[in-house]
């Protein structure tokens, strides 16, 4: 157990809805980290955030959204959702900003039919 | 639970060899590496890191080779249990904030 928590953990929606994904870091970590687990495109980065602040980018559409709460909790909400965005999110968690050893969370699966 | 990558590069070893796994890295300007595993279901598991300043580190039954001079990592990991089986992604940090993962090699042990 990485002590990273995710819920939920399976989505079943329809295209053109949205949904939220939600995300608990590990105790003490700062950073909070999306990703994007799909079978023909593996793990991408989607976005991350230290200590309630945007830090990175990565491949995130503007469909996609996240924001990291006071308590570090944090939330990716995906809309307008297609097809291809069926696949596995994760979070991950570090003690810091730079990127050092992150613990992931067990995922959520999101299916859109 | 789903797979992940059906298409992965795949090893077969048996149990009780020893696994070494590849991966190529794309940015000279990387300054640090890890490896994960991801058992079927679960999220990546942290390994072994290694920075840039060093060409080898050691855990307990891994060992993570670095030579920047082709861009190369390797993980090995001693005497291969079924528990092994997994897909092992490496990663790269080239500077700053951003982590670039590999596509991943699934690795079957065989009993």
């Amino acid at each position: 157990d990485s002590g990273v928590t995710q819920t939920p953990k399976h989505l079943i929606t329809a295209t053109g809805q949205r949904v939220t994904l939600r995300c608990s870091p590990r105790s003490g970590d700062l950073s909070v980290y999306w990703y994007q687990q799909s079978l023909d495109q593996g793990l991408q980065f989607l976005i991350q955030y230290y200590n309630g602040e945007e830090r990175a980018k990565g491949n995130i559409l503007e469909r996609f959204s996240a924001q990291q709460f006071p308590d570090l909790h944090s939330e990716l909400n995906l809309s307008s959702l297609e097809l291809g965005d069926s696949a596995l999110y994760f979070c991950a968690s570090s003690v810091g900003l730079f990127q050092e050893t992150q613990y992931f969370g067990p995922g959520t699966r999101l299916l859109v039919l | 639970g789903e797979s992940v990558g059906l298409h992965l590069p795949t090893l077969s070893v048996q149990e009780g060899d020893n696994s070494i796994i590849n991966c190529a890295y794309s940015n000279s300007a990387s300054d640090y590496f890890i490896w994960y595993k991801q058992e079927s279901g679960k999220g990546p598991q942290f390994i072994i890191d290694i920075r840039s300043n060093m060409d080898k580190r050691q855990g307990q039954r891994v060992t993570v080779l670095l030579n920047k001079t082709v861009k190369h990592l390797s993980l090995q990991i001693a005497a291969t249990q079924p528990g092994d089986s997994a897909v092992y992604f490496c990663a790269e940090r080239p500077g700053g904030f951003k982590t670039i993962f590999g596509a991943g090699t699934r690795l079957f042990v065989k009993a």
